[in-house]
Order: C-alpha cells, then sequence, then structure tokens
C-alpha cells in the first residue's frame, strides 16, 4: 500500500482560496483513484473529488463550481483548490487512494477558515 | 445522491461482546459496493470491510460484513479494546460518494 502526506496551510481567510497537497509514496500513481476528503468537526466524511491517473477527475456537485483536483504524476503528487473559502469548509482534509472505497489515508490536515 | 443512515448512534458494549451496525442505504447500492471503516481520536479512517464482505488486507476475522440492496451490517464478533472506536459505512455505487454518519461502539 502507498503512503500519502497532505501539505498545506492551517488557515485560511473568509472568500480566499484554500489549496492543498497530497504527496504519495511507495508506489505509482498510475491506474488509480486518488480522491480528496474531509470531515468537518463533529460530522460525517465527505468525499469532495477523484482524479483518475490519466488526469479525469469527478466532483461531489455541492462542492463542483469551487473545486478543481489536478494531477502531477512527475512529481507523484495530486492537489486540490477550493475557492471561496467560508467558516463551514473547516474540516480535517484526508487525500486518500481509491478503487471506489479508500483503501490508504493521509494522516490528514486540520484547515481552519478564520479571519 | 445515496443517502447512507446508520444506527445505532452509539453501542455501548464490553469485551468479549458482539457488535452488530447497520447501516441503511436511500437507494439500492448495486453489486454491494459497501465499505466500513473505523476510526479512532485523531487518527484517518481505516479500511475495515469493501464490497460488502470482504476484509481489508491485515483486518481480524472477528470483522465481518454482510447484506445487499439497501440494507447492510457489520458484525464484530467477541470485541477486543482495540476495536472501540467510530465506523462509517460508505457507497461506491454511484456519484457523488457518500458515507454514513457513523456509528460510536462504546466501552
Amino acid at each position: 500500500q502507498v503512503q500519502l502526506q497532505e501539505s498545506g496551510p492551517g488557515m485560511v481567510k473568509p472568500s480566499e482560496t484554500l489549496s492543498l497537497t497530497c504527496t504519495v509514496s511507495g508506489g505509482s500513481m498510475r491506474n488509480y483513484y486518488w480522491s480528496w476528503i474531509r470531515q468537518p468537526p463533529g460530522r460525517r466524511l465527505e468525499w469532495i473529488a477523484y482524479v483518475y491517473s490519466s488526469g479525469s477527475t469527478n466532483y461531489n456537485p455541492s462542492l463542483k463550481s469551487r473545486v478543481t483536483i489536478s494531477i502531477d504524476r512527475s512529481r507523484n503528487q495530486f492537489s486540490l483548490k477550493m475557492t471561496s473559502v467560508t467558516a463551514a469548509d473547516t474540516a480535517v482534509y484526508y487525500c486518500a487512494s481509491h478503487a471506489g472505497y479508500a483503501d490508504s489515508w493521509g494522516p490528514g490536515t486540520l484547515v481552519t477558515v478564520s479571519s | 445522491e445515496i443517502v447512507l443512515t446508520q444506527s445505532p448512534g452509539t453501542l455501548s458494549l464490553s469485551p468479549g461482546e458482539t457488535a452488530s451496525l447497520s447501516c441503511r442505504a436511500s437507494q439500492s447500492v448495486n453489486s454491494g459496493y459497501l465499505a466500513w471503516y473505523q476510526q479512532k481520536p485523531g487518527q484517518a479512517p481505516r479500511l475495515v470491510i469493501y464490497g460488502a464482505s470482504a476484509r481489508a488486507t491485515g483486518i481480524p476475522d472477528r470483522f465481518s460484513g454482510s447484506g445487499s440492496g439497501t440494507d447492510f451490517t457489520l458484525t464484530i464478533s467477541g470485541l477486543e479494546p482495540e476495536d472501540f472506536a467510530v465506523y462509517y459505512c460508505q457507497q461506491y455505487s454511484g456519484l457523488p460518494w457518500t458515507f454514513g454518519q457513523g456509528t460510536k461502539v462504546d466501552i
């Protein structure tokens, strides 16, 4: 199984853009789905988006207008950008490898939206 | 969107007992595309069951999954101290992939 590690700022101001990167190690990114999933404090997990190793993407309709996911296989990384954030976007953000079910997860990074 | 509802919210049990966790879907989950995860405080979720009944790598055989259509169950036979955690179900039958709200297995 691969290892994943999220990186990015822990705090973002309201209305600004949240940017996170996931670095994958211990295996190839080929022929797999790579997802971002978040968990607001005390709430259920929410799938945000996935990117396939080919670069094709799919988004949760509830977030689609504000989210972009991308992959850089040369760096073994994939990234998330979320625009116009509000306090409701405060959550632990996880990156994961997916075959529909998420079989490997990063440890997660807390992102707080606050001025 | 497929909505998953888990019950009960909290299950209070003792080591050695059997836990039975329910996950009900708002519409049929095709081909048993349902997974279960275990999450402990401050940790990422860990895959326990996929395909409704297949155990993930390294998961002991006291964990078993069953069900089809709209009703699924995770059973933990003979609870060990390390099994006390929150368990989430997730469907990957249709997009967007969705999760249940979780069941806490408590001592």
